[in-house]
């Protein structure tokens, strides 16, 4: 199947900076690209769609201007957390779709588990 | 509103068989995904259902019945390493995927 890779996989950082994470399809692709959100024994929440050459869509209740995502080629998302918080601590994950398939299976990146202290 | 309903938590035990079922009620259907998610770890693709009726891979199986918006996910011979949460989707007529809470399944030796 395809590849998402997913970077860093783990990331500590102080409240008040900004973190990167890149989310690559390494095989593929991938026009779009979707970031979740997932706390701690919860669900996956769908952050916003990333379109490669356009800007995002981004999801009701979600801070397009503290999670700046940029999908600057067709291979490349990035979702930056601004001015982090501690309640921005959680467990990030990209994903892409299998190309040209807007029914098939999602591929995952290994996630990015972020800590503001 | 679009909503997907499964079990918060199962236990089962090695060795064994196991059905988590799904339930669903959207804004038009084009398929419905079933996801394995070890703690800590992002999602992996388990099957993926579109027609009624069942479909098997090894030990796993899933199932599918669009006129009662209903499948379920079938796992046999039960190891330890398939504690994990398992995760319904489906995709909705404008082809978004929403996402179930997920079953946390506990598998006892």
């Amino acid at each position: 199947g395809a590849v998402v890779s997913q970077h860093p996989s783990w990331v500590i950082c102080k409240s008040g900076t900004s973190v990167k994470i890149e989310c690559r399809s390494l095989d593929f692709q991938a026009t779009t690209m979707f970031w979740y959100r997932q706390f701690p024994k919860q669900s996956l929440m769908l952050m916003a769609t990333s379109n490669e050459g356009s800007k995002a869509t981004y999801e009701q209740g979600v801070e397009k201007d503290k999670f700046l995502i940029n999908h600057a080629s067709l291979t490349l998302s990035t979702l930056t957390v601004t001015s982090a918080h501690p309640e921005d601590s959680s467990f990030y994950i990209c994903s892409a779709r299998s190309p040209g398939l807007e029914t098939g299976e999602l591929f995952f990146g290994e996630g990015s588990r972020l800590t503001v202290l | 509103g679009q909503n997907i309903d499964q079990p918060t938590e199962m236990t089962a035990t090695e060795g064994a068989i196991v059905q988590i079922n799904c339930t669903y009620q959207t804004s038009g259907f084009n398929g419905l995904f079933w996801y394995q998610q070890h703690a800590g770890e992002a999602p992996t693709f388990l099957s993926y259902n579109v027609l009624d009726g069942l479909e098997e891979k090894g030990r796993f199986s899933s199932f599918l019945s669009r006129s009662k918006g209903y499948s379920y996910l079938l796992l046999k011979e039960l190891q330890m390493k398939d504690s994990a949460s398992y995760l319904c989707a489906v995709t909705d007529s404008n082809y978004q995927l929403i996402w179930g809470a997920g079953t946390k399944l506990i598998i006892k030796p």
